[in-house]
């Protein structure tokens, strides 16, 4: 059974470009969550997708967008990718019934230039 | 902003000590649940304690929660070098999300 994989694993992109970053959840989970990882900090929610609709969003600005597709896997794009956007990304996946028990991927590793 | 706070921010301890470490927050809660990161990768979840719970094992893992003070403790017993990793606690209340804290850094020494 397939957890949640996520890719690509390092990025590396320049100030004022546009990246995209993929999540797969785990095999029976329907709800995927992305998060902010700074260095030395912990996480730091985004947003939540269900049904293909964002149903909850953290303290980020409208640079930071995300769909979610009808086989449940995700995006997350950041426009405009600031020195401060360099972090590693997490993509966690969870259930509708049991969304407190989030289930993490390996993450992204995001370096602007 | 972070919902949470581990104390102490690092920990270093000889293997098969203990290792206990804290974690308060600030607002009403369902859960808090602990996950370890090793080199900052992925987060493995490791125990998950409902607000109306006080203590909760899980192997050489403790946890106990004390709503009125707004804080929780974990214990790892007999630790390994496979225990060295950061350790964070998570808290959800009635929204979606997961409200981590800054982690604390655990290194266990041979």
């Amino acid at each position: 059974d397939a957890g949640v994989t996520q890719s690509p694993t390092h990025l590396i992109k320049t100030r004022g470009q546009q990246v995209t970053l993929r999540c797969s959840p785990k095999s029976g989970h329907d709800t995927v969550s992305w998060y902010q990882q700074a260095l030395g900090q912990g996480p730091q929610f985004i947003f939540q997708y269900y049904e293909e609709e964002e149903r909850q969003r953290g303290n980020f600005p409208d640079r930071f967008s995300g769909h979610q597709f009808p086989n449940y896997s995700s995006e997350l794009n950041v426009n405009a990718l600031l020195l401060g956007d360099s972090a590693l990304y997490l993509c966690a996946s969870s259930s509708l019934e049991r969304t407190d028990t989030q289930y993490f991927g390996p993450g992204t590793r995001l370096t602007v230039l | 902003s972070q919902q949470g706070e581990e104390d102490p921010q690092a920990l270093s301890i000889q293997e098969g000590e203990n290792a206990t470490m804290n974690c308060s927050y600030k607002t009403s809660i369902n859960n808090l649940q602990w996950y370890r990161q090793n080199s900052g990768r992925g987060l493995v979840h490791l125990i998950l304690i409902r607000s109306n719970e006080r203590e909760k094992h899980s192997g050489r893992l403790r946890v106990t929660l004390d709503t009125s003070k707004k804080s929780s403790s974990l214990l790892i017993t007999a630790s390994r070098a496979a225990d060295t990793a950061s350790y964070f606690c998570a808290t959800d209340g009635n929204d979606y999300k997961l409200s981590f804290g800054a982690g604390t850094t655990v290194t266990v020494r041979a």
